[in-house]
């Protein structure tokens, strides 16, 4: 079984410009998650998706952050404009629609990002 | 809203001895799961062991094994006999059972682990 794709894995941007991952989940993982790691802190929820529909953005700085999943699959992450404070993995994770506690959310690598 | 504490932030083990990892949380939920999670250097997150709050026997799985103590909200991970492949970074999590659809993990800081040969 294939697991969770990301693309790309390290992109470094100056800042004010804007970037975009893309991330590919597990085939039939309806849940798909961004969190967002900056260096020396656990991973923090970004969105989370169900299908095509948001569950939580409270997390999200919708000011610059915007995220979409087309047809309930692949999703994309954008920021625009970056900030140095931006600087950080992004994670994306996908699971089934399941609340019990083996409903395991199953991580990508990871792209890093640099804002200069 | 609930927080996850892991107040060490490195530990060494030699291999094949035992080591303990600790971690504490707050919350005002009777329902919820905790999980400890490995992110080797690759940086893709693992998941390690899990343990339902309701559930007063510590889950284990093969080497690693929990303490719960649901009282005093504590939740550390004993990995035994480490080996090298051990080293990495260790993450606590929780999730509430919130019914619905919202799976959102709360991490804790970390610990990165160092297995000495």
């Amino acid at each position: 079984e294939a697991g969770v794709a990301q693309s790309p894995r390290y992109k470094i941007i100056e800042k004010r410009q804007s970037v975009a991952f893309w991330c590919n989940p597990i085939s039939g993982h309806a849940t798909l998650y961004w969190y967002q790691q900056i260096l020396g802190q656990g991973p923090k929820l970004l969105i989370q998706f169900q299908n095509n529909g948001v569950v939580d953005d409270s997390q999200l700085p919708k000011d610059r952050f915007s995220a979409e999943r087309l047809k309930g699959v692949d999703s994309t992450l954008k920021i625009q404009p970056a900030k140095l404070e931006d600087s950080a993995v992004y994670l994306c994770a996908s699971s089934l629609d399941d609340p019990g506690p083996y409903n395991e959310q199953f991580f990508g690598p990871g792209t890093r990002l640099t804002v200069l | 809203a609930q927080t996850v504490t892991q107040s060490q932030p490195e530990m060494s083990v030699q291999e094949a001895e035992t080591v303990t990892l600790s971690c504490t949380y707050d919350t005002s939920e009777s329902d919820y799961y905790l999980f400890w999670y490995k992110q080797p250097p690759s940086r893709q997150m693992i998941l390690v062991i899990r343990q339902e709050a309701y559930k007063q026997q510590n889950a284990t799985e093969n080497r690693f094994s929990v303490n719960f103590q649901k009282a005093a909200k504590s939740f550390s991970l004993k990995i035994s006999d480490s080996q090298l492949g051990d080293a990495a970074m260790y993450f606590c999590a929780y999730r509430k059972n919130s019914g619905g659809s919202n799976y959102k993990l709360t991490f804790g800081k970390g610990t990165l682990l160092t297995v000495n040969p």
